[in-house]
């Protein structure tokens, strides 16, 4: 059963950068499109970006400037980069998985929450 | 502003049916992108409970079932149980000129009576 496990600060400061990782288990990275996903507090999902283990990105046009996705099969791990950080990037952060052939999210991790604040 | 719109809530008493839309338009469920349903119990990660429209995965009730026509899509649940409190969310793509982009509706809280 694949497994997926967010991880990073709990905490960041206004204006600084933003580093996840997500460490998949139970199977491969490959032939995947591997996804970010936030939910902040009270509010609804918002897709952030994906990633193709072979290379193709596709990022929120709205965070596409501050949002660089990545993924290291060595490591069976995703990660994500959000730049110049605020309050409003207070949320819980999922990765997520899509089949090649669906567009749909079959498996989540748990999430992490980030808190922006000084 | 969500590209797909929900009602923010629907109720109903246990074993009711209650539905659930998803409004989209013509860049979006009207282009002939699929509807996919995600249901959130509190606390925990969103899960999916319908996919391309009206398939469930394994292990997902069939008293959820969705549908699809022109840009809207629907869940259905029907003998609402108190175990589907929760949010639930819709999800397909979007077409811009920027390219195909995943978006959500804002959800609907189903409440229990």
């Amino acid at each position: 059963q694949v497994q997926l496990q967010e991880s990073g600060p709990g905490l960041v400061k206004p204006s600084e950068t933003l580093s996840l990782t997500c460490s998949v288990s139970g199977g491969s990275i490959s032939s995947y499109y591997w996804n970010w996903i936030r939910q902040s507090p009270g509010k609804g999902l918002e897709w952030i970006a994906y990633m193709y283990y072979s290379g193709t990105t596709n990022y929120n046009p709205s965070l596409k400037s501050r949002v660089t996705i990545s993924v290291d099969p060595s490591k069976n791990q995703v990660s994500l980069t959000l730049r110049s950080v605020t309050a409003a990037d207070t949320a819980v952060y999922y990765c997520a998985r899509r089949a090649a052939a669906g567009r749909n999210f079959d498996h989540w991790g748990q999430g992490t929450l980030v808190t922006v604040s000084s | 502003q969500s590209v797909l719109t929900q009602p923010p809530s629907v109720s109903g008493a246990p074993g009711q049916r209650v539905t659930i839309s998803c409004s989209g338009s013509s860049s979006n469920l009207g282009a002939g992108y699929d509807a996919h349903w995600y249901q959130q119990l509190p606390g925990t990660a969103p899960k999916l409970l319908i996919y391309a429209n009206s398939k469930r995965p394994s292990g997902v009730p069939d008293r959820f079932s969705g549908s699809k026509s022109g840009t809207s899509a629907s869940l259905a649940i029907t003998g609402l149980q108190a175990e589907d409190e929760a949010d639930y969310y819709c999800q397909s793509f979007d077409s811009t000129l920027s390219g195909s982009h995943v978006v959500f509706g804002g959800g609907t809280k189903v409440t229990v009576l």
